[in-house]
């Protein structure tokens, strides 16, 4: 069965603390791999995606993500983190535009 | 902005009703996805279409329909509505149907 799985529910940091999202997936054939992001009150916005090549992606605001395919992974990282990041973080898989979704992650970074 | 149109951004009607939702794409997007996103489900894909017709259904319910139109705009209706079809409905649009530009969803309250 295809499937998502993020690790963390709900992470808190301080500003500039590193952070890294966890996120597993299961899924036949090609895999293309996205981290968005929902801002408190926003729509679903694109932070980076993987399709192929270099399995280090880097995305929008600092954000980097690695794919390793033995362990069906595609983690989020930031080294330190802003105020402003607090948001929730979706991890998906796809093909053809119908995306699976991990159940979110909902980061709150204190100032 | 995404460049995806959502209307109405709030909703609030009786069980039993029946509700539409329309979906402007992004200009020249010919795909269109319809997802759910609730507290217990978290965010789950409805159906695609795609320049028209239907490509792909996911955990979509019988009292539910979606169309696209010629113009490519889409509707969403949901009927025989029971509190737990509240929820945040997303659409969103592709060009090429891997990324998905999303809109700032419909905000679903059944009372």
């Amino acid at each position: 069965a295809q499937s998502v799985s993020q690790h963390n529910h709900h992470v808190i940091l301080s500003e500039a603390a590193s952070l890294e999202l966890g996120c597993n997936y299961s899924y036949g054939g090609t895999v293309n791999l996205f981290w968005y992001v929902q801002y408190p009150g926003q729509h679903l916005q694109l932070l980076l995606k993987y399709f192929s090549g270099d399995p280090l992606v880097k995305g929008i605001k600092g954000f980097e993500a690695e794919f390793i395919k033995s362990k069906f992974s595609f983690n989020l990282r930031k080294p330190s983190v802003q105020w402003s990041d607090t948001a929730e973080y979706f991890c998906a898989v796809g093909n053809t535009g119908k995306l699976i979704f991990g159940q979110g992650t909902t980061l709150q970074v204190k100032p | 902005d995404s460049g995806v149109t959502q209307t109405p951004k709030h909703l609030i009607t009786a069980t039993g009703q029946r509700v539409t939702l329309r979906c402007s794409p992004r200009s020249g997007d010919l795909s269109v996805y319809w997802y759910q996103q609730s507290l217990d489900q978290g965010l789950q894909f409805l159906i695609q279409y795609y320049n028209g017709e239907e490509r792909a259904k996911g955990n979509i319910l019988e009292r539910f329909s979606a169309q696209q139109f010629p113009d490519l705009h889409s509707e969403l209706n949901l009927s025989s509505l029971e509190l737990g079809d509240s929820a945040l409905y997303f659409c969103a649009s592709s060009p090429d149907r891997v990324k998905a530009f999303f809109g700032q969803g419909t905000r679903l309250t059944v009372v």
